[in-house]
């Protein structure tokens, strides 16, 4: 079981370059969501899809665009990226809104992202 | 003032020896609280659960809320250098889901 699955891994962009990130979920969860994580910030919460066709702004939008494409698919796009956009992006799934629904948040492995 | 504080450490401890990490946070209304491990290069995973107050245990670990205090633990009984990891405590309240994230805890078990 693959669980959630991030691509690319690694990615070097210059600034002003865009570039999206893809994140697909084998799990059948309704809700999706992006974070970054920053030494000594902890996890941000970019955007997030609670279920196929809805998508709400987190703590960090700005200078992001997301698209929920089906139920497994949630993208992150950067359309002119900036130094300050420069860290370890996870994708995550959970379970709400189905039947048993504790709050865990299942996570994919990352893709770390520098913009020069 | 961060919603939750968490000491980055990072933590050194030798193999063997009772491992305590810990979270402060501001908002009393805060009612789930969470442990997930992260190792290095990968996605964080769920550790343990608790609702409101009390501990729970499982296995070598045992996560601890003191609601009056605003401070949760977890503990780590006979480490091992298989739980050299960062350790991120999470915290939501009843009527909302999203999560409330420390900035994780580096922890290191020297063999």
């Amino acid at each position: 079981n693959a669980g959630v699955t991030q691509t690319p891994k690694f990615q070097v962009l210059k600034t002003g370059q865009s570039m999206t990130l893809q994140c697909a979920q084998d799990m059948n969860h309704n809700s999706m969501y992006w974070y970054r994580q920053d030494p000594g910030m902890g996890l941000r919460l970019i955007y997030y899809s609670a279920s196929e066709g809805t998508t709400d702004k987190g703590e960090v939008p700005n200078g992001y665009n997301v698209s929920r494409l089906n139920k497994r698919e949630f993208s992150l796009r950067l359309e002119s990226a900036a130094p300050s956009q420069t860290s370890v992006y996870f994708c995550a799934s959970s379970a709400k809104g189905l039947a048993g629904y504790t709050g865990e948040l299942f996570f994919g492995e990352g893709s770390r992202l520098t913009v020069l | 003032q961060k919603e939750v504080e968490q000491d980055p450490g990072p933590l050194s401890v030798p193999e063997g020896a009772i491992v305590s990490l810990n979270c402060t946070y501001s908002n009393s209304a805060f009612q789930y609280f969470m442990w997930y491990r992260q190792y290095s290069r990968k996605g964080p995973e769920l550790l343990m659960y608790t609702y409101s107050s009390g501990n729970k245990e499982d296995g070598r670990f045992t996560a601890q809320v003191d609601k009056s205090s605003k401070y949760i633990s977890l503990f780590i009984r006979d480490s091992q250098p298989s739980d050299s990891a960062t350790y991120l405590c999470a915290m939501r309240l009843d009527s909302n889901y999203q999560l409330i994230w420390g900035a994780g805890t580096k922890l290191i078990i020297k063999p």
